[in-house]
């Protein structure tokens, strides 16, 4: 079956720390994959996507490689701000339908 | 273009109460969803629909049914609230037949049954 597994949170982590957030994924066939972000309040929005093995999804300082091989998506940023805290959730798309992981809480202090 | 709307943002519900929650998309997307999420879960698919005239089961459907009678329109139907049906629902919609088709989400509706 599908499913994405994703580190569980929340990460609290001072302004300019390094950032990883870990998503693996079980998946049939090439899913295309997916980070989302979720802002308090309000809806979930593409953060950035990969439709192949070895892509790497890049939007906004945050990066992912689609590792094929290790069934992996995860999502780092070199400098996070306080801006960036919000909920992330990981997800695939395969045959047109999404799943998502149980989303992972950053919280970043100044 | 104002992309996945819904409505309404909040909404409270007595138990056995039945409701409808709105979503229109001017995307013309072919594919819509209706997900809830739970405090502090993920989201879990209801229903999706994948054109006008069809739409099918998702993970947790029980409680809730659909229609699609447009391309822009796809309502989401309580018929009899409980409170194990309090939660934030989403609405997205995709746009296929081929390549990666990311969703476009709704703001969302705040719904608490009591």
């Amino acid at each position: 079956g599908n499913s994405v597994t994703q580190m569980e949170g929340p990460v609290t982590l001072s302004e300019e720390a390094f950032l990883t957030i870990n998503c693996t994924y079980t998946a049939t066939g090439y899913p295309s994959l997916f980070w989302y972000v979720q802002y308090p309040g309000e809806g979930l929005q593409l953060l950035l996507k990969a439709t192949k093995a070895d892509d790497k999804g890049s939007n906004k300082g945050f990066e992912a490689t689609y590792r094929k091989e290790t069934t992996s998506f995860h999502l780092e940023k070199g400098s996070v701000q306080v801006s960036d805290s919000a909920v992330y959730f990981c997800a695939l798309n395969n045959f047109n339908k999404f799943y998502f992981g149980s989303g992972t809480k950053l919280n970043v202090k100044p | 273009n104002a992309g996945v709307t819904q409505t309404p943002k909040f909404r409270i519900l007595k138990i056995g109460q039945s409701m409808t929650l709105q979503c229109t998309q001017d995307m013309n997307h072919n594919y819509m969803y209706w997900y809830r999420q739970d405090p502090g879960m993920g989201l879990k698919l209801i229903y999706y629909s994948v054109g006008a005239g069809i739409t099918d089961k998702g993970e947790v459907p029980n409680g809730y049914n659909v229609s699609r009678s447009t391309t822009e329109d796809f309502p989401l139907r309580l018929e009899l609230a409980a409170p194990s049906q309090t939660s934030v629902y989403f609405c997205a919609s995709s746009y296929t037949p081929e390549g990666p088709n990311e969703q476009y989400f709704g703001p969302g509706t705040r719904l608490t049954v009591t």
